[in-house]
């Protein structure tokens, strides 16, 4: 069966400190992988998705980047981090092609900037 | 406009009732569609998907009008563990981007 697996869980980091999440997905190959930000009580946004090791498609212009070093392995970085940064960051990955299938998240990271 | 649009709530209902949520979408061209459920500061998680028939899960019946373009909830004998925000979720054809509504949230009271 597939996993998802993000690290760290939470994180606490001051303005203008470098920022780097991994999401690492188990027991399938080739996923679509995505980056989510969901601010406190809002809405899911989502930030990157990939459909292959470095293809990278940015969805709202912002500080942050990402990267896809290998097939299930998704990261997301920022060398200088913003208040506006803080949120929940959710990786998620779905199956290529598969109309009929969905998106799976992990567990998240809740980010706090101060 | 947005991809996907829902009544935010809160539903507050309480224990054994019936709700309903509604959510629409405006792209034709939308193929897939889901409903997840998210608990207060954990990842959504998927509640069940939406076929053109309608389906059911237990106490959970999903229904897509595509001619009217929304997709219906109906949560019947609610539970308390039923609280949760809900959220609806469209895909395309050749697209890989799920687009989410912002949620609805349920809380169900004894």
């Amino acid at each position: 069966s597939q996993t998802i697996h993000q690290w760290p869980a939470t994180l606490v980091q001051p303005v203008g400190s470098p920022l780097s999440l991994e999401c690492t997905v188990e027991g399938t190959s080739n996923p679509n992988l995505y980056w989510y930000r969901q601010a406190a009580g809002r809405g899911l946004q989502l930030l990157f998705y990939s459909v292959g090791i470095g293809q990278i498609s940015s969805e709202v212009p912002q500080n942050l980047s990402a990267s896809r070093p290998q097939d299930r392995q998704f990261i997301l970085s920022s060398k200088k981090l913003l208040l506006s940064d803080s949120g929940f960051y959710l990786c998620a990955w779905s199956v290529q092609g598969d109309l009929t299938d969905t998106q799976y998240f992990g567990p998240g990271t809740r980010l706090t900037v101060l | 406009r947005k991809e996907v649009e829902q009544d935010p709530g809160p539903f507050n209902v309480p224990e054994g009732a019936t709700v309903a949520f509604n959510c629409t979408y405006s792209n034709s061209a939308s193929q897939s569609f889901f409903w997840y459920r998210q608990d207060c500061r954990k990842e959504p998680k998927l509640l069940m998907s939406v076929y053109s028939s309608g389906n059911e899960d237990g106490r959970f019946t999903a229904q897509l009008n595509r001619a009217s373009q929304y997709i219906s909830l109906l949560i019947r004998d609610s539970k308390l563990s039923d609280s949760a925000t809900y959220l609806c979720v469209v895909n395309r054809y050749n697209f890989n981007k799920f687009y989410f509504g912002s949620g609805t949230k349920l809380n169900v009271k004894p």
